[in-house]
């Protein structure tokens, strides 16, 4: 299984861009790349998930570089209610897949 | 639909006694998934299942047993609670066994 290294903590107001980068230098072929969010006293909720280049929804964009040894999940315009731990995981997609969650990202987000 | 639902919320138990952790979705989904949390960690799987009758150990599984009568439940079993086990515990669920999964909200078990 790919290990995956990601900052501890970020800071940032509101209304920022946030990047948050995960390396996975030894990613598999098959493995995808995923995000995961957790607010406190809450269970973690699925963001995004891609494999290469660039991935989009409502919520976050995801960047993985063509090599794809590291990705960064991009949250436009933070808010309060974005302050949460985001979780990197890489993995393969396959059935019966068990998701292997590191300590994360705390991200906190000021006024 | 209410999703993944765990009941209860916070138990505590004395060293030694047993409890039955229950979780329940209402999505048809064929996969389900037991984790644990340690304050301040990531989520480590206990055991899953890929469908009624079918169950696999997970990373952690020593201390609890899970069984899978019907697509709906996935109740975990804490037969003799030790201080280790003191934890959040999330039930989550898959439709296709993908890495799209869907927590409950946890519940707080206090071993003393």
């Amino acid at each position: 299984l790919a290990k995956t290294t990601q900052p501890i903590s970020m800071d940032s107001y509101e209304g920022q861009e946030v990047n948050i980068t995960c390396s996975h230098n030894n990613i598999a072929t098959n493995d995808y790349i995923t995000w995961y969010q957790q607010f406190p006293s809450q269970g973690p909720r699925f963001i995004i998930q891609g494999y290469k280049t660039k991935v989009t929804n409502e919520v976050a964009s995801l960047f993985i570089p063509a090599d794809r040894k590291s990705s960064t999940l991009s949250l436009p315009r933070v808010s309060l209610s974005d302050t949460a731990v985001y979780y990197c995981l890489v993995g393969d997609d396959g059935a019966g897949t068990a998701l292997i969650f590191g300590k994360g990202t705390t991200l906190s987000v000021s006024s | 639909n209410a999703g993944v639902t765990q009941t209860p919320k916070f138990r505590i138990l004395k060293i030694g006694q047993s409890m039955t952790l229950q979780c329940t979705q209402d999505m048809n989904h064929n996969y389900m998934y037991w984790y644990r949390q340690d304050p301040g960690m990531g989520l480590k799987l206990i055991y899953y299942s890929v469908g009624a009758g079918i169950t696999d150990k997970g990373e952690v599984p020593n201390g609890y047993n899970v069984s899978r009568s019907t697509t709906e439940d996935f109740p975990l079993r804490l037969e003799l609670a030790a201080p280790s086990q003191t934890s959040v515990y999330f039930c989550a669920s898959s439709w296709d066994g993908s890495r799209t999964q869907y927590f409950g909200p946890g519940t707080r078990l206090l071993v003393l």
